[in-house]
């Protein structure tokens, strides 16, 4: 089956610019997570969903970053007025239920931003 | 916080070489742990798991033992293969979610 896809795979805008970043998840994963990813780092946890709702957003890094799922399946993650630290690979996963502890989480490709 | 440390890379082998990479977690508790790993061109997937302590998790030949004495989740494999050329990350599961170390990267030369 299809798994998780990300669009756009790169996007390069200027400071100062708003984006918007796609997931698609595997269908039926109730939760999602985005998590960023600088160069020669681990991913980092952005934000959690449990269907519909933020479950967790203490990885957003400041108000600029916001992320939505209005109906449960696809999210938007949005940034406001972007910076050149925004660059990195933004990455989204999907798991079929909520064990944020052991549940194996399936990766999409990434987007990757620059920002110049 | 959690945290995972892993050794740094690259770390480049011969082919049919014996693999070892360590791995030590810090966190609240005991999580379960993962590797997971990033393939050339490909999006991170799952190449093993152990939810708690003494389990072993196991898979393409790769192991990793779940240590509570040692707070450790080494990965070992027997003698790799050209195609396990990858990054490879560990990772600690607890209830704030998923924490990466920072990744090696294995590079097995023919």
């Amino acid at each position: 089956g299809a798994g998780v896809s990300q669009t756009p795979s790169n996007k390069v805008t200027e400071k100062g610019k708003y984006v918007e970043l796609r997931c698609d998840p595997i269908s039926g994963h109730t939760a999602l997570y985005w998590y960023r990813q600088s160069l020669g780092q681990g991913p980092e946890f952005l934000i959690y969903f449990q269907g519909t709702g933020a479950a967790d957003d203490s990885g957003l890094p400041n108000d600029r970053f916001f992320a939505v799922r209005p109906e449960g399946s696809v999210s938007t993650l949005k940034i406001q007025r972007t910076e050149r630290g925004d660059s990195a690979v933004y990455l989204c996963a999907s798991s079929p239920s909520s064990g944020r502890a052991t549940d194996t989480q399936y990766f999409g490709p990434g987007t990757r931003l620059t920002v110049l | 916080g959690d945290s995972v440390t892993q050794m740094e890379g690259p770390v480049t082998l011969s082919e049919e070489a014996f693999l070892t990479i360590n791995c030590t977690y810090t966190a609240t508790g005991y999580p379960s742990l993962f590797w997971y790993v990033q393939y050339p061109g490909e999006g991170l997937q799952l190449l093993l798991k152990a939810t708690k302590a003494d389990d072993k998790g196991s898979n393409k030949g790769f192991e990793a033992t779940y240590r509570k004495e040692t707070t450790s989740f080494h990965l070992e494999k027997g003698s790799v293969q050209v195609s396990d050329s990858a990054v490879y990350f560990c990772v600690g599961g607890g209830a704030d979610g998923l924490t990466f170390g920072k990744g090696t990267h294995l590079i097995i030369q023919p």
